[in-house]
């Protein structure tokens, strides 16, 4: 059973574009969704995090939208740049990120330039 | 600072032998997750400690699969005997568990290979 859904599976976008990824949960009782960023050969870096009392949260060019009704939320990466070539990663966590996580499958982004 | 440790960074053994995977946390952090990455099935969670004691092993895929952490600062993760399926990159991270929140912070992980 797949708990986190992630879409697309891989995205172009255009230097100085708008990268959109987006993810879909089930269990109700998760309360923590961070992002995480993972470059080849390389562990997953958080890149942003969000709990559910929140609808949004920016942290400069990166961007959590957070839909608790649809159990939904998305990664918005402004002005993407080539640098930001990478696979990411949604999860969620019962536990505040102190429990287990519990990824999507991934989006691996290209930033062509 | 000294990030997520994990030795070996690249293992490559033969069907049936023993293999032992191994993690230093982050000084200081009292929770520790082992994971594991393949293509199919992404990263899954298997074991996770908090304060040296297992709290959740339901992801272990089965017997041959044993963790261990004997000490705030060490564990270990081993697979006996290894399996071609087990082939996969195998992840250690760390937190610093407060309340209920905590950053995990992964290591560089060990790629095995299991022939």
């Amino acid at each position: 059973q797949q708990q986190v859904k992630q879409s697309p599976q891989s995205l172009i976008v255009q230097k100085g574009g708008i990268s959109i990824i987006n993810c879909a949960y089930e269990n109700t009782a998760f309360d923590y969704f961070p992002w995480y960023q993972q470059f080849p050969g390389k562990g997953p870096a958080l890149l942003i995090a969000i709990r559910p009392d929140v609808s949004e949260k920016k942290e400069g060019r990166f961007t959590i939208s957070f839909n608790k009704s649809a159990k939904q939320f998305s990664l918005h990466i402004m002005d993407s740049q080539p640098g930001d070539s990478a696979t990411y990663f949604c999860a969620a966590s019962p536990g505040g990120g102190a429990d287990g996580l519990t990824f999507g499958k991934g989006t691996h982004l290209i930033i062509q330039p | 600072d000294a990030g997520v440790i994990q030795s070996p960074r690249h293992e490559v053994t033969e069907m049936g032998q023993e293999v032992t995977l191994r993690c230093k946390p982050i000084s200081g952090h009292n929770s520790l997750f082992w994971y594991r990455q393949t293509m199919m099935r992404g990263l899954e969670l298997l074991i996770y400690f908090n304060n040296n004691v297992p709290i959740d092993d339901s992801g272990m895929p089965e017997d041959r699969f044993s963790a261990k952490m004997p000490n705030a600062s060490f564990s270990t993760l081993k697979i006996q005997p290894s399996e071609p399926r087990d082939s996969a990159v195998y992840f250690c991270a760390s937190t610093l568990r407060t309340g209920l929140a905590g950053t995990q912070y992964f290591g560089p992980g060990t790629r095995l290979l299991v022939l």
